[in-house]
Order: C-alpha cells, then structure tokens, then sequence
C-alpha cells in the first residue's frame, strides 16, 4: 500500500523561502506529484518528480530522493497568494494517485 | 469542453435520500478519478477507471456508494440512503493515464446531507 506523510500546517513570512516536507512509503514507485489547492478551489498540478535530484520551475522547486522516500517543495519570494494547501501525491503502477492529508501554508505580511 | 466539468455544484439532500452526482471528464483522457475531501483534510480515494479495465472500487466506504462510466467518458457517482456523514466536497479528476500524467480536477461538488 501508499503512506504519505506531511506537516499539516506551515507558517511563512511573506519574500522568505519555505520547504514543505513529505515522505512516503510505497510498494512501488513510479514518481512524486505536487499539487496547490487553494481554499474553496480543486487542486492544481505543480510538480512531477521521477528521478533524484531538484528540478526548479521559476520560484517552485521540487525535491526527490528515492533512496530516502523523501521530497520536499521549495517555494522561493514568499507572495500572499502563496497561502495554500499542497498536496503530495504517489501513484501506482496502475495509475491510481493516492494522496497526503495536505499541508496548509499561510503567508503572512 | 477545455477541463473537467462536474454538477451539480452544490447538493443540498435529507438523510435517507439518495443522489446522483456527475462528471465529464477532458476529452480524450482514459483514466477518471473520484476523490471526497472533508473539510480541512485530505483527498480521500473512492474509485478509479482506466480505459476499458475493471474500475478501482476499493476506495468506496460502503455499499451505499457506486459508480459508473458510460462510453469510457462520463461518469456518474451515486450515493444511496445518504448519511450526514457523507457531507463532503466530491472531486472528479482525469488524465491521459498511466502513472506519471498529472490529474486535472472538477471544481467538485459540495454536498450537505441534512
């Protein structure tokens, strides 16, 4: 089976960097989502990790170490609109994404 | 139509009676996804179909919960003898399949069970 763990809530202050963990345990790995939701909307994608390394996307950044089932978001220039939930998921061989419980950042002035 | 289009948007229901709620996934995906999210927490799986195969059923709570999927695109989840326990936000999600493509979600459905 999947389990997936993260922090539930985050606090950061707005222009400073945040790094919100996650770590897994899975029969099978076939690669790490990241998804932004944000209150009262669907969850969006942000990232895919398959290998090991960091792979940057402007002021997103994802994490992954297979050996350690671990990764974690990096989230550069802290902006308000940044408060959030994200949201790291594993699929299986099949597809099937299952998903963490989600952790709420809130940025502050 | 351009993302996945789920209603209705909000389901107001008495407890005991049953509901329909539906989804339309991005044309040309195989795979669709039903996830409930209560409020604050996560995404919680229900069932999963790809392409012509069986569905995942093995998120599904209990038996008062099914779902279909007609011509490989729209599906319909159905909820039978609702509790209020079954208040929730449900979100349809779909994608190309396979493990490594990205979901595109519904704006979901919120339903209260009354």
């Amino acid at each position: 089976g999947q389990n997936i763990d993260q922090p539930t809530e985050m606090t950061a202050t707005e222009g400073a960097i945040v790094q919100i963990n996650c770590t897994y345990q899975t029969s099978g790995f076939n690669g790490l989502f990241w998804y932004q939701q944000h209150a009262g909307e669907a969850p969006t994608f942000l990232s895919y990790n398959v290998l090991d390394g960091l792979e940057e996307k402007g002021r997103f950044s994802s994490f992954l170490s297979r050996s350690k089932g671990y990764s974690y978001l990096l989230l550069k220039e802290l902006q308000m609109k940044d408060s959030a939930s994200y949201l790291c998921a594993v699929p299986t061989n099949a597809g099937k994404s299952t998903f963490g419980d989600g952790t709420t950042l809130t940025v502050k002035p | 139509g351009a993302g996945v289009s789920q209603s209705p948007s909000n389901k107001v229901t008495e407890k005991g009676k049953d509901v329909e709620l539906r989804c339309d996934p991005i044309s040309g995906h195989t795979a669709l996804y039903w996830y409930r999210q209560s409020l604050g927490q996560g995404l919680e799986f229900l069932i999963y179909f790809q392409g012509n195969s069986a569905p995942d059923k093995s998120g599904l709570p209990s038996d008062r919960f099914s779902a279909e999927r007609t011509g490989g695109s729209v599906s319909t989840l159905t909820i039978q003898r609702t509790q209020q326990e079954d208040s929730a936000v449900y979100l349809c999600a779909s994608s190309l399949g396979g493990p490594n493509e990205k979901l595109f979600f519904g704006s979901g459905t919120q339903l209260s069970v009354l």
